[in-house]
């Protein structure tokens, strides 16, 4: 259990279609975090919210891509229109409870396959 | 400019030897904080360890070192005494800022191959 909880762990979809993450956060923090691993590479920031409040996005986040954290405690991050070039680990963060200096603490993060 | 560099996309090291992991950063701000992450085969992001850009010492978390050379904008990652369950990919990360909510910048990583 990593205090952040990610579902779904895998999705597969084909292009064109429409996809949802939800992220949950086991401890509360005002601060949630998404970030997107491309195969060998290192997390790239896509968003963080305050609260419910988006307080910025990356350019990574096209205009197909939408985040929100409606009440402040989870997290969606839909994609539309999919494209092979979505395929990714998306990964969702908050401050790692109980930690100084609030390294980020990370869920298992969503697959996803565009096909 | 990348924020975070590192040069070093695969290293093997010997059972029970010492490595360095490279990272050399990028920026302008005077407060700032630089992790390290480690993460298996298995996915999961592990938290290592943290230097600030005030600390006046290295930082040191059991095995696990950072080699904080500040004028040269390096941090790197020192792991002795190398266990066979080190084998994994390493990201060197940045926060800007005096907040401790600031968003990371992360490098490409290293493939550290632990040899028996």
């Amino acid at each position: 259990d990593t205090g952040v909880s990610q579902d779904p762990r895998h999705k597969i979809t084909k292009r064109g279609q429409n996809v949802t993450f939800r992220c949950d956060p086991i401890s509360e923090h005002n601060r949630l975090y998404w970030y997107r691993q491309t195969l060998g590479q290192g997390p790239e920031f896509l968003t963080y919210f305050q609260n419910e409040a988006q307080l910025e996005k990356s350019r990574l986040l096209s205009n197909r891509f939408s985040a929100e954290r409606p009440k402040g405690s989870f997290s969606t991050l839909e994609i539309q229109r999919t494209e092979q070039g979505d395929s990714a680990m998306y990964l969702c963060a908050i401050p790692q409870p109980g930690q100084g200096n609030s390294p980020l603490h990370f869920g298992n993060g969503t697959r996803l396959t565009v096909t | 400019a990348q924020k975070i560099t590192q040069t070093q996309p695969g290293m093997f090291v010997q059972e029970k030897e010492a490595v360095t992991l490279d990272c050399t950063y990028d920026t302008s701000d005077p407060s700032y904080g630089l992790f390290w992450y480690k993460q298996p085969s298995s996915g999961e992001m592990i938290f290592l360890i943290y230097q600030g850009s005030y600390d006046q010492q290295n930082a040191t978390e059991g095995r696990y070192s950072l080699n904080f050379q500040k004028a040269r904008k390096s941090a790197n990652l020192v792991i002795s005494a190398s266990q066979l369950g080190d084998s994994a990919m390493y990201f060197c990360a940045m926060r800007e800022g005096p907040s401790n909510f600031n968003k990371f910048y992360f490098g490409s990583g290293t493939k550290l191959n632990v040899k028996p």
